[in-house]
């Protein structure tokens, strides 16, 4: 069975530009997660969805990142427009309901120069 | 608001021998899942180990196990029979039940195995 899927593996790109990272949830799994994880803050929960609708964006860090979930199979992260405080590793996940655990796409490494 | 602490931000261990790696959580919620995650230094994140707060049995898979505390609020993980494919991150997490689904994570403990 294939996995989370995300894209691109790597973004390099220069600080004002629009970034897009893009998601595609295990099929059948109805929660949808994203992430960022760096050195000095680890692991932050930025947005869910469940069944397309967005539960909780209380993580998102400012009005620069927007996320969207047009379907059951896709999922976009927007930053526009970028800084450097941006570059992470961007993490997307999902999960069926009930007490099944969150599995993990291999993440976009995002650096803005 | 949840608060998970993994105290060992390193540890070393021998080739087969076993190794805990702690995690201690704080929460006031009475049901919760408690998850461990690997990480290697390619980058993916890991599944390993699920715990519920009310499974009586602590939970195993493989060379995983979850020593669960519950009055002392820890959720240890133990790998018996370290192989050097085990170093990595290690990262605890929790998940009240009345959240959402959403996981709270712990630092992370890297584990490197020594041959």
């Amino acid at each position: 069975d294939a996995g989370v899927i995300q894209s691109p593996r790597h973004e390099v790109t220069e600080m004002g530009q629009e970034v897009t990272l893009r998601c595609k949830p295990i099929s059948g799994h109805d929660y949808l997660f994203w992430y960022r994880q760096t050195m000095m803050r680890g692991l932050e929960l930025l947005i869910y969805f469940n069944n397309n609708v967005p539960i909780d964006d209380s993580g998102m860090p400012e009005d620069r990142f927007s996320a969207k979930m047009p379907n059951a199979s896709f999922s976009t992260l927007k930053i526009q427009p970028s800084e450097p405080r941006d570059s992470a590793v961007y993490f997307c996940a999902s999960k069926t309901g009930g007490s099944q655990p969150q599995h993990f796409g291999d993440g976009t490494r995002l650096s803005i120069l | 608001a949840q608060k998970i602490t993994q105290t060992q931000p390193g540890m070393f261990v021998q080739e087969k021998e076993a190794v805990t790696l702690d995690c201690t959580y704080d929460t006031s919620d009475q049901s919760y899942g408690l998850f461990w995650y690997k990480q290697p230094s390619s980058g993916e994140m890991i599944f390993l180990i699920y715990q519920g707060s009310y499974d009586e049995q602590n939970a195993t898979e493989g060379r995983y196990s979850l020593n669960f505390q519950k009055a002392r609020k820890s959720a240890n993980l133990v790998i018996s029979a370290s192989q050097l494919g085990d170093s990595a991150m290690y990262f605890c997490a929790m998940r009240p039940n009345n959240a959402g689904n959403m996981l709270t994570f712990g630092g992370g403990t890297r584990l490197m195995v020594k041959p």
